[in-house]
């Protein structure tokens, strides 16, 4: 059982539609970070959400921290192509890191 | 200024053989971390350094793992034997104070072992 679950774990979509991803636990976090991994490369931190039901925006991107502090959600408004990646959630409940499943998008032109 | 710079890009290995990876962190980081990435496990945190002392190793396999930070801006992972087992992409990344600030990844060895 992993601590961080996303969904879904594979996403294809054609270029232009809206799309969310969910990262969830039944732990509470301090901080949850976001990052995208591209084919070859290592992950890039997107986002960092502190605060509980904080909301912040990157652009087409749109990160959402829930109440209790236990799960995020990452919107993406019309998608392109430059979107496709890996996107992960990582956070520490304590004192060990933990990154989260994964979600795989495609994003077809 | 450089990234987290990491050598040998790519490994290709015999089952029994040592395997040496390295990692240059960012010049004025203080914390490195050492991860495995595979298909089946994801992205696994292996070892935590602050100011070159290990942190937590929790996440270190067995034994045949090992890693060191000789000094302020260099670590090895070396494993020993190795094992078909530990084929996976091997990440450095390095943050400036610890493991809840930014951490800036390496581009990864990817490792092979037959």
């Amino acid at each position: 059982t992993q601590l961080l679950e996303q969904s879904p774990q594979f996403l294809s979509i054609q270029e232009g539609e809206n799309l969310t991803v969910y990262c969830n636990s039944s732990s509470v976090f301090s901080s949850l970070q976001w990052y995208r991994q591209e084919p070859g490369e290592g992950p890039v931190l997107l986002v960092t959400v502190v605060t509980g039901g904080e909301v912040k925006k990157l652009k087409r991107l749109t990160f959402q921290f829930g109440d209790a502090r236990k799960d995020s959600s990452l919107h993406i408004t019309a998608a392109q192509p430059g979107d496709t990646g890996l996107y992960l959630c990582a956070g520490a409940p304590g004192n060990q890191f933990y990154f989260g499943t994964g979600t795989s998008l495609t994003v077809i032109p | 200024d450089a990234g987290v710079i990491q050598s040998p890009r790519h490994e290709v290995t015999e089952m029994g053989q040592e395997v040496t990876l390295r990692c240059k962190l960012i010049s004025g980081h203080n914390s490195l971390f050492w991860y495995r990435q595979t298909m089946m496990r994801g992205l696994e945190l292996l070892i935590y350094f602050n100011n070159n002392v290990p942190i937590d190793d929790s996440g270190m396999p067995e034994d045949r793992f090992s890693a060191k930070m000789p000094n302020a801006s260099f670590s090895t992972l070396k494993i020993q034997p190795s094992e078909p087992r530990d084929s996976a992409v091997y990440f450095c990344a390095s943050s400036l104070q610890d493991l809840l600030e930014t951490q800036y990844f390496g581009p990864g060895t990817r490792l092979l072992v037959l």
